[in-house]
């Protein structure tokens, strides 16, 4: 299976609204609404920041949403915040019954 | 509150065989929708998915790791376990283990070991 594909680097300024895409196939992302976003501050473990696409679990700031059209899944982070600068990655449940990460994005906040 | 822990040796000779455990505490570890999962990040890199099994011992396994690796499970300890043979230094990462509900996505991680492959 192929990682999922998303951009290296994203950045932003405080205040504004940032888009992180992630692309797979019609075989993960585009099958199943099953999509989830980490983030991961350097030296810390993976927090789950949206699930099943759209889904924030409780705790997590309504700053964060998720959407999907078609094969590529995007998270978007509305009103940066110095403390949103972090690794981002996608994940996708897929057609075998496996798990696939993207390859993560760094969010700079400028 | 679920917590993991993961434990096991911190070097791991090439060609060996690399063995770590999960110990979940203060949640249910056999709930019909938990599935058990490893993950794992070499320094600097993205995450890769290894493999999760269900309560019932039921496995998914990377395909690209398929071959080397066997999962196991002990509910009576709530624990679970990952045995990944033949090591190479590409092998060196952070290794965690986190909680899959309905084997979709990672709500609970362990802090992470990390396992170096050298002689």
């Amino acid at each position: 299976q192929s990682a999922l594909t998303q951009p290296a680097s994203v950045s932003g300024s405080p205040g504004q609204s940032i888009t992180v895409s992630c692309t797979g196939t019609s075989a993960d992302v585009g099958y199943f609404n099953y999509v989830s976003w980490y983030q991961q501050h350097p030296g810390k473990t993976p927090k789950l920041i949206i699930y099943d696409v759209r889904y924030r679990p409780s705790g997590v700031s309504n700053r964060f949403s998720g959407s999907k059209s078609g094969n590529t899944a995007s998270l978007t982070i509305s009103g940066l915040q110095a403390e949103d600068e972090a690794d981002y990655y996608c994940s996708s449940y897929t057609i075998s019954g496996t798990l696939v990460f993207g390859g993560g994005t760094k969010l700079t906040v400028l | 509150q679920v917590q993991l822990q993961e434990s096991g040796p911190g070097l791991v000779m090439p060609s060996q065989t690399l063995s770590l455990t999960c110990t979940v505490s203060g949640g249910s570890f056999s709930g019909d929708n938990d599935y058990w999962s490893w993950i794992r990040q070499p320094a600097g890199k993205g995450l890769e998915w290894i493999g999760h099994i269900y309560r019932g011992g039921s496995t998914a396994y990377n395909p690209s790791l398929k071959s080397r690796i066997t999962m196991s499970i002990d509910p009576s300890k709530k624990q679970f376990s990952l045995r990944l043979n033949s090591v190479t230094a590409a092998d060196t990462a952070v290794y965690y283990c986190a909680r899959m509900p309905n084997s979709r996505y990672f709500d609970f991680w362990g802090q992470g070991t990390l396992v170096t492959v050298s002689s």
